[in-house]
């Protein structure tokens, strides 16, 4: 059973493109979770995802960021216009059910120049 | 609200010493705990977890007793290996409600 899985594992985007990170979650889970670590510091909550429907967005600022989980293919997290302090790791994980235990990918690393 | 507080590292220890790592945490109701490791370049690993009071969370020699008297969830090794080198993360979650992570702890471990 494949793990989460991310890509790309590394971005590199200039200041004011857009960044475009995807997940696809371990089979047969349905709920996608997406983290940003900043350099030296833990994980903060971002988004909560099922099928089609965003479950919770309390994490996410509310501009330039966006996510959404398709009913076809992976989850995608936008960054929009990209400045260079969104420059962390983002990672995502995934769970059977809601809120509970969640496994995580590799993370993408988006490094804003 | 709910949070939760990790010893700062980084620690650096001897192979074969004994490990431990203090988190502690704020949480109204009944949370589950977690301990999760993240090796370099790597994405976060699920190490143990305890969901009610008393709970021993264990696996590849790595423990922690969920304690509520003291609101505390340390990680303890007998004896750690250079491979166990590596950041911890404590975390914390309820039922319908998300993770709380600690900032990490970093560990070195020199042969």
């Amino acid at each position: 059973n494949a793990g989460v899985m991310q890509n790309p594992r590394h971005l590199v985007r200039r200041r004011g493109q857009e960044a475009r990170l995807r997940c696809s979650p371990m089979k047969g889970h349905s709920h996608v979770y997406w983290y940003r670590q900043l350099p030296e510091e833990g994980l903060k909550f971002m988004v909560y995802l099922q099928k089609e429907n965003i479950i919770d967005e309390s994490g996410m600022p509310k501009e330039r960021f966006s996510a959404e989980f398709p009913k076809e293919g992976p989850s995608i997290l936008r960054i929009q216009q990209v400045v260079r302090g969104d420059s962390a790791a983002y990672f995502c994980a995934s769970s059977p059910e809601g809120w509970e235990t969640q496994y995580f990918g590799p993370g993408t690393r988006l490094l804003v120049l | 609200g709910d949070s939760v507080t990790q010893m700062e590292g980084p620690v650096t220890l001897s192979e074969e010493a004994f490990l431990t790592i203090n988190c502690t945490y704020t949480a109204t109701g009944y949370p589950s705990l977690f301990w999760y490791v993240q090796y370099p370049g790597e994405g976060l690993q699920l190490l143990l977890k305890a969901t009610k009071a008393d709970d021993k969370g264990s696996n590849k020699g790595f423990e922690a007793t969920y304690r509520k008297e003291t609101t505390s969830f340390h990680l303890e090794k007998g004896s750690v290996q250079v491979s166990d080198s590596a950041v911890y993360f404590c975390a914390l979650m309820k039922k319908g409600n998300q993770f709380y992570f600690g900032t990490g702890t970093s560990l070195t471990v020199i042969p």
